[in-house]
């Protein structure tokens, strides 16, 4: 396993356009969590998942925004009419299990710049 | 509200100058602070976890040490490819007790 897989790697789109970007966990990690990193500041707690069930959510994932993991293996994070200050860095991250024990493992994430 | 603040936002050494990176924060209760690497492009990188004051861990040229306030990143005797962004962050005890709160980082480059 090669660890945290994110998909697509960069992704512009015009304003109002909708996205989707894919998460490929570590096989064996049950938890998945999304992120959203902005330049100059530190990673924002969007969403996590425990196996399929999405068990909390930020309030900043607004009602443009949905994210699933279907059957509890990868995940998608839709982010619908687009705006220009989606523009971020979305990085997908999973653990084996609960924090802090288990810390959580990052992928490259998805760059996403809306025009 | 959870908070974390990382000092200095950058910082510039020569390779082989010790120095220390900051990170105070505010939480309801410490379950975990975490410090990460995060190198230009790419996702962040586990270094260590602390779980109460008074903790130490190493790792190569690192060393974390935790108080009941802040929590310290030693950089001894610095290399270039220790050049990179350090975030700190936080795991409160309630609620949200499965998500990190991450400070804006510390910017370090190691100059030759």
């Amino acid at each position: 396993d090669t660890g945290v897989s994110q998909n697509p790697r960069h992704k512009i789109t015009k304003r109002g356009q909708n996205v989707t970007f894919r998460c490929d966990p570590i096989s064996e990690h049950n938890r998945l969590y999304w992120y959203r990193q902005t330049l100059g500041q530190g990673p924002e707690f969007l969403t996590y998942f425990q196996n399929e069930a999405q068990l909390e959510k930020s309030r900043l994932l607004s009602d443009r925004f949905s994210a699933e993991r279907p059957k509890g293996s990868f995940s998608t994070l839709e982010i619908q009419r687009t705006e220009q200050g989606d523009s971020a860095m979305y990085l997908c991250a999973s653990s084996l299990g609960e924090l802090p024990n288990y810390g959580y493992t990052f992928g490259s994430g998805t760059r996403l710049t809306v025009v | 509200e959870d908070q974390v603040t990382q000092s200095p936002e950058a910082l510039r050494l020569q390779e082989g100058e010790s120095s220390s990176l900051n990170c105070s924060y505010t939480v309801s209760g410490l379950r975990g602070l975490f410090w990460y690497r995060q190198d230009p492009g790419k996702g962040p990188e586990f270094l260590f976890t602390l779980y109460s004051a008074g903790e130490e861990k190493e790792k190569e040229r690192l060393k974390a040490t935790l108080t009941k306030k802040e929590s310290f990143l030693h950089i001894t005797a610095p290399k270039p490819e220790d050049s990179a962004t350090y975030l700190c962050a936080v795991q409160a005890r309630n609620p949200g007790y499965s998500t990190l709160t991450f400070g804006k980082g510390t910017m370090l480059l190691v100059s030759p």
